[in-house]
């Protein structure tokens, strides 16, 4: 059974503040690293597959660093606004099976 | 495009009685994979299909099967029903498998209860 541990579980912040959160995963077999935004009543959705050591990707307020050799990765959210409130999974893929997923980090930001 | 598509979105059963829930993939997509949700736990892997083929398992009892058709949709089928069976069952369908698995696209899901 693949370990993935995502934290803290939880993070409550206010509207402005910037934030980061932490994937671990193995670092033996690792073939990609997926992150998910999910929102409450929405289906969970992709923000980055990454693939490379030393990744580094970024949509709008939103990056992700990537380490395989020590098998964590970073997500951080520049300036969270209260439509980033959302849970955050992240996903480590081997290169012999498929997804695992981390218990998430949920997210609540508030105005 | 239209996205991945579950039903039912809601279903309430017994103890004992058996239910099949279905997902159909975006379009061109061949792999499927199913996931349950509990409150504190993370998606939990069932199952991943590909092309028709099972392509791999998560742990789960033998009461929870699945199949795919040849047009890419796919049916899971939990029989002997348990309180623990109660939750959100996730499909998620993407391009590729294995290697060549790339972002997933997921359902809004089917939550059954069992009473």
């Amino acid at each position: 059974i693949l370990n993935v541990e995502q934290s803290p579980q939880s993070l409550h912040v206010q509207e402005g503040d910037s934030t980061n959160f932490t994937c671990s995963f193995p670092s033996s077999n690792f073939y990609a690293l997926h992150w998910y935004r999910w929102e409450t009543a929405k289906s969970p959705e992709a923000l980055f597959v990454m693939t490379l050591n030393g990744d580094e990707k970024k949509k709008g307020r939103i990056s992700a660093t990537l380490n395989t050799k020590e098998g964590y990765s970073y997500l951080y959210i520049k300036g969270s606004q209260p439509e980033d409130s959302a849970t955050y999974l992240c996903a480590f893929l081997p290169g012999y099976s498929t997804l695992t997923f981390g218990k998430g980090t949920m997210l609540l930001v508030s105005p | 495009k239209a996205g991945v598509t579950q039903t039912p979105r809601y279903l309430i059963k017994t103890r004992g009685q058996q239910v099949t829930l279905s997902c159909s993939p975006i379009s061109g997509h061949r792999s499927v994979s199913w996931y349950q949700q509990t409150p504190g736990q993370g998606l939990q892997f069932l199952f991943e299909y590909f092309s028709e083929t099972q392509r791999n398992k998560g742990n789960f009892p033998g009461r929870f099967s699945g199949r795919q058709f040849s047009n890419s949709r796919s049916e899971m089928n939990v029989s002997t029903l348990e309180l623990g069976d109660s939750a959100l069952y996730l499909c998620a369908s993407s391009l590729g498998v294995g290697r060549a698995l790339n972002e997933q696209f997921f359902g809004p899901g089917t939550r059954l209860t069992v009473l």
